[in-house]
């Protein structure tokens, strides 16, 4: 099976613009979940999609948003870009098949530079 | 103000060596942990899971152990190779309402020499 797939790899904006991330998981996945990654923070908890809803948050801004499709594929923006939201943004994907927890799988990342 | 970078722990081994990399988890609640493996410019790679019933797993080359009652976890790495040379990271679940959020540990560099 091919892996989570992410896109763009990288990416460079200004303050002010907005962002639009892609995230493909696995075949068959039905969870994504989003992270942040920063050498200040380290790996932060974003939000968690499963059949097109938001199912969990973490605590950040109303200015990180995100969807999910019904081919599971997600996307997240973040709008009004701030210096500090420059990161290596992961996104994860699990089966969600069951009720208790099942491991997240990560793809590559989206590295997001902010000027 | 600036923010301050996380300063991560390291260990330095020699090839052939076993490895032992610890983790102290907050969440007394969590029943799920993963340990992640992170290369420089990649994604974080699933090396081995446990779950809060049971208090050692083991997979190819590497062991988890779980002590719930001090909430510590650690990850033994046998007879370590260059290739495992990475940040290593423990995560932990509470399950239930926090489905899909994973709470990440700060991270352990690990260096392996040949």
């Amino acid at each position: 099976k091919a892996g989570v797939t992410q896109t763009p790899r990288y990416l460079i904006k200004t303050r002010g613009q907005q962002v639009t991330l892609s995230c493909s998981p696995i075949s068959g996945h039905r969870s994504v979940s989003w992270y942040q990654q920063t050498p200040g923070q380290g790996l932060q908890f974003l939000f968690e999609y499963f059949s097109e809803t938001q199912r969990n948050k973490g605590n950040f801004p109303g200015r990180f948003s995100g969807r999910q499709f019904s081919n599971s594929r997600s996307e997240m923006n973040v709008s009004t870009l701030e210096l500090g939201d420059s990161a290596l943004y992961l996104c994860a994907s699990s089966p969600r098949s069951g009720g208790t927890q099942e491991t997240q799988y990560f793809g590559p990342g989206t590295r997001l530079l902010v000027l | 103000g600036e923010s301050v970078g996380l300063h991560l722990p390291t260990l330095s081994v020699q090839e052939g060596d076993n490895s032992i990399i610890n983790c102290a988890y907050s969440n007394s609640a969590s029943d799920y942990f993963i340990w992640y493996k992170q290369e420089s410019g990649k994604g974080p790679q699933f090396i081995i899971d446990i779950r809060s019933n049971m208090d050692k797993r083991q997979g190819q080359r590497v062991t988890v152990l779980l002590n719930k009652t001090v909430k510590h976890l650690s990850l033994q790495i046998a007879a370590t190779q260059p290739g495992d040379s990475a940040v290593y990271f423990c995560a932990e679940n509470a399950g239930g309402t926090s489905y899909g959020k994973l709470t990440f540990g700060q991270g352990t560099i690990l260096t392996v020499h040949p």
